[in-house]
């Protein structure tokens, strides 16, 4: 059982727009940024979105990200096969159980 | 560019010791403005974060509730890496193992990563 909650599944067709969400608690999405992430089969996670909207250098414009209380969401539009994968969201989390805590991981699949 | 590349058996019988090793190019073990990491991911547990190493004038570890009396990660300056040992492992330490930089330039996010290890216990 994940710290963080997330669906166990999206999906869309091309061109589409599609979200994710992430809930979590006042310990860790309440007062700490968000970031996502991106894993394709037999891959390392790639991260996709730091400090809850900010996108890496490469990372296309089609991801955002987005925060309000304690949830979080992952925005991808004009969605495209290559966006076919596990998606993961991530937190700090001030509990005494952890420091970082991750989402259970959504597979987005591109119809 | 940085990479993070992983080494270390693949297969552990139980109660022994997992051992893994993260070699860092195009950065410094030493930097203070990163941290060093180490996260699983098992279909039963999916990504679990189980330290960090980082050096701020002097060397920090931070380790999970769930593997602290078992785990031990260190850094060695001279070969700019850093390792990971977990003892006494079972079964249940069966995972991908992942080393992962924590840098301060994306506020706290894991930016770079090695490219997984799986590792077995079984006897």
């Amino acid at each position: 059982q994940s710290v963080l909650a997330q669906p166990p599944s999206a999906s869309g067709t091309p061109g589409q727009r599609v979200t994710i969400s992430c809930s979590g608690s006042s310990s860790n999405i309440g007062i700490n940024t968000v970031s996502w992430y991106h894993q394709l089969p037999g891959t390392a996670p790639k991260l996709l979105i730091y400090s809850d909207n900010q996108r890496p250098s490469g990372v296309p414009d089609r991801f955002s990200g987005s925060k309000s209380g304690t949830s979080a969401s992952l925005a991808i539009s004009g969605l495209q096969s290559e966006d076919e994968g596990d998606y993961y969201c991530a937190a700090w989390d001030d509990s005494l159980n952890g420091y970082v805590v991750f989402g259970g991981g959504t597979k987005l699949t591109v119809l | 560019q940085v990479q993070l590349h992983q080494s270390g058996p693949g297969l552990v019988k139980p109660s022994q010791t997992l051992s893994l090793t993260c070699a860092i190019s195009g950065d410094s073990v030493s930097r203070s403005s990163a941290a060093w990491n180490w996260i699983r991911q098992s279909p039963s547990r999916g990504l679990e974060w189980l330290g960090r190493t980082y050096y701020r004038s002097n060397w920090y570890n931070d380790y999970a509730i769930s593997v602290k009396s078992r785990i031990s990660i260190n850094a060695d300056t001279s070969k700019n890496q850093f390792s990971l040992q977990l003892n006494s492992v079972t079964p249940e330490d069966t995972a991908v193992y992942y080393c992962a930089r924590r840098s301060i330039a994306v506020t706290g996010a894991f930016d770079y990563w090695g490219q997984g290890s799986l590792v077995t216990v079984s006897s």
